[in-house]
């Protein structure tokens, strides 16, 4: 199985901050990577697909880069409601594999 | 409008089983690579099984010989059967919808909470 490893596990940061999180794969995964939001009580949620791409409604503050086996989630401004969980997840194999977590606090 | 709604958790004893279901509207389950994904309290997300378009099905190690899934096309339903159900398996469990070209989870329910317990 592919291991997905997120760092940090938890990050504090103020509004406005540029925020950057980490994932890296076992082995490479091409740019099958996505990222998720998960605020708490609710589903998660896709920002970032195929490691770059912006989904539909995600605002632009959020982007990703990587591939092969380093990837990047970058936050460009923090607001408010993006103090969740963010979590990195490959979709080159089955088993599909998730990344820890990194809590994103208020600092 | 595309919505996944799961149902059938609950207090379960530890060796007991459960079916939960994940009733779907807006698309076509058998359209889609179907998975469930579950999260323990206070844990991170871990993928439980999947069901392919074509009907291979996969599982976790975790619960391999234990659970299975199913979907009904003619209700457009995805099922987890659960048998043998241990302390571990408490968790609320998400059904979710695989892209069609690109395979990232585009659509989740809202969950299910299933705990194992004497």
């Amino acid at each position: 199985d592919i291991q997905m490893t997120q760092s940090p596990s938890s990050l504090s940061a103020s509004v406005g901050d540029r925020v950057t999180i980490s994932c890296r794969a076992s082995q490479t995964i091409g740019s099958y990577l996505n990222w998720y939001q998960q605020k708490p009580g609710k589903a998660p949620e896709v920002l970032i697909y195929a490691a770059f791409n912006l989904q539909s409604g995600v605002p632009s503050r959020f982007s990703g880069s990587g591939s092969g086996t380093d990837f990047t989630l970058t936050i460009s401004s923090l607001q408010p409601e993006d103090f969740a969980t963010y979590y990195c997840q490959q979709n080159y194999l089955t088993p599909r594999t998730f990344g820890q977590g990194t809590k994103l606090q208020i600092k | 409008e595309v919505q996944v709604v799961e149902s059938g958790g609950g207090l379960m004893q530890p060796g007991g089983s459960l079916r939960l279901s994940c009733a779907a509207s807006g698309f076509t389950v058998s359209s889609h690579y179907m998975s469930w994904v579950r999260q323990a309290p206070g844990k991170g997300l871990e993928w439980v099984s999947v069901i392919y378009s074509g009907g291979s099905t996969y599982y976790a190690d975790s619960v391999k010989g234990r659970f299975t899934i199913s979907r009904d096309n003619s209700k457009n339903t995805l099922y987890l059967q659960m048998n043998s159900l241990r302390a571990e398996d408490t968790a609320v469990y998400y059904c979710a919808r695989e892209e069609q070209q690109l395979n990232y989870f585009d659509y989740w329910g809202q969950g299910t909470l299933v705990t194992v317990s004497s």
